[in-house]
């Protein structure tokens, strides 16, 4: 297993498209999460799902943002009618629930740049 | 609500020299806290976490409930040290993390 994997790792597009990311989680890991990263910050928790369903989302998440994951497994976040304000960095991140003793495991992320 | 203070953005140190690493945290409950590491051209992982209690790479961090502070320490720095530092908090019960801005330690051969 080589970890979370997202793709893809850059996305350049002009304001006003959409824009679609995926992200496959760690193969036994039932939790997946969406964070989302500016330059000279943290990452921001946007939501996460627990297999299938999505538990919790973050008022950053606005109604131009949706993330599904249908089958529990990959998940996609879907921006759409890009704003300049969107350029950032987004992270996924993975964990198997409810073993405590696993951490969350990041991707590399896909870094947007909106035109 | 929760937050997390990293009040360093840049921190450089000298090889050989102790280095901490300061992280606040505001929060009502009972947090796990987490640091977590990016090298260069790596992604985010985690470097230790409060409730193991290890010391990983040479680096400790001791929880302090008093001054909730979490700061990461280490006596002797190495070149390889050099890297982007993130504080986290989790709740109890929910694992969405909560992050610091993060602090960049250079170490200076």
């Amino acid at each position: 297993d080589t970890g979370v994997s997202q793709d893809p790792r850059h996305k350049i597009t002009k304001r006003g498209q959409n824009v679609t990311f995926r992200c496959d989680p760690i193969s036994e890991h039932n939790r997946l999460y969406w964070y989302r990263q500016t330059l000279g910050q943290g990452p921001e928790f946007l939501t996460y799902f627990q297999n299938e369903a999505q538990l919790e989302k973050s008022r950053l998440l606005s109604d131009r943002f949706s993330a599904e994951r249908p089958k529990g497994s990959f998940s996609t976040l879907e921006i759409q009618r890009t704003e300049q304000g969107d350029s950032a960095m987004y992270l996924c991140a993975s964990s198997s629930w409810p073993d405590s003793n696993q951490p969350q495991h990041f991707g590399d992320g896909t870094r947007l740049s909106i035109l | 609500a929760q937050r997390v203070t990293q009040p360093e953005k840049l921190l450089s140190v000298f090889k050989g020299a102790p280095v901490e690493l300061k992280c606040n945290y505001s929060y009502s409950g009972s947090p796990e806290l987490f640091w977590y590491v990016q090298y260069s051209r790596q992604r985010l992982q985690l470097l230790l976490r409060h409730i193991s209690r290890e010391s990983i790479k040479g680096f400790t961090a001791d929880l302090n409930k008093g001054e909730t502070s979490f700061h990461l320490k280490k006596p002797f720095a190495q070149e390889e040290d050099s890297a982007m530092y993130y504080c986290a908090l989790q709740n109890f019960g929910n694992e969405k993390l909560t992050f610091g801005t993060g602090t960049r330690l250079t170490i200076i051969p």
